[in-house]
């Protein structure tokens, strides 16, 4: 079974400031993705990065890093110079090659406030 | 490039009352679908996926269904909701990596 894990309800950081949310994650597969979700307030998961299990190099999106280590099944997203448009519920998911047809497996979120 | 929409954004109904929330891709051609819903302050439940028209695949046995009717178009439905079915409810299709983007969601409110 896959189980996505997210052990920080609420996160705050001021403005311009770099944050790490955690996730760890438990899989039997070899193969398998990660990604980050941003949820603002008005609803809609916006997908930010992707990491696969074989990437040798963390994947980065803009001011988005995956902090990837494989041995601890961990999938940290760094969000560095953070500003006030951060403020939103994140999102740590899993899909593993023997899931449904690329089903996403999802933690409980993480809501990451930004303050001046 | 491939855009995602749902409607309606949302919707108030009395418990009892049938449901049809739909969801249409437009730039990409067979894509894997789902819909998932969300309980206020929680994370993402899958309800259904689909992999082709006609192809419907359920995780959580409830009073909710699904068709995919047309390629890019996905509906959820209920024929008597629940005051259990309020949430926001998502849609999503699958790309590349099996990242999924999703739609805007409907807050549905059962009373």
């Amino acid at each position: 079974a896959q189980k996505i894990t997210q052990t920080q309800p609420g996160m705050f950081v001021q403005e311009k400031e770099a944050v790490t949310l955690d996730c760890t994650y438990d899989t039997s597969d070899q193969s398998y993705g990660l990604f980050w979700y941003k949820q603002p307030s008005s609803g809609e998961m916006i997908f930010l990065i992707y990491q696969g299990s074989y990437d040798e190099q963390n994947a980065t999106e803009g001011r988005y890093s995956l902090n990837f280590q494989k041995a601890r099944k961990s999938a940290n997203l760094v969000i560095s110079a953070s500003q006030l448009g951060d403020s939103a519920m994140y999102f740590c998911a899993m899909r593993a090659r023997g899931s449904t047809l690329g089903r996403l497996y999802f933690g409980r979120g993480t809501q990451l406030t930004v303050w001046p | 490039s491939q855009t995602i929409h749902q409607w309606p954004a949302t919707l108030v109904q009395p418990v009892g009352s049938p449901l049809s929330l739909e969801c249409t891709v437009e730039g990409t051609s067979n894509p894997n679908l789902y819909w998932y819903r969300q309980a206020a302050g929680r994370g993402l439940q899958l309800l259904f996926y689909s992999v082709g028209i006609g192809q419907i695949s359920s995780e959580v046995p409830q009073n909710l269904s699904a068709s995919r009717p047309q390629d890019r178009q996905f509906i959820l439905s209920s024929k008597k909701l629940l005051l259990s079915d309020s949430g926001f409810y998502l849609c999503a299709w699958s790309g590349e990596f099996a990242e999924q983007f999703f739609g805007p969601g409907t807050r549905l409110t059962v009373l």
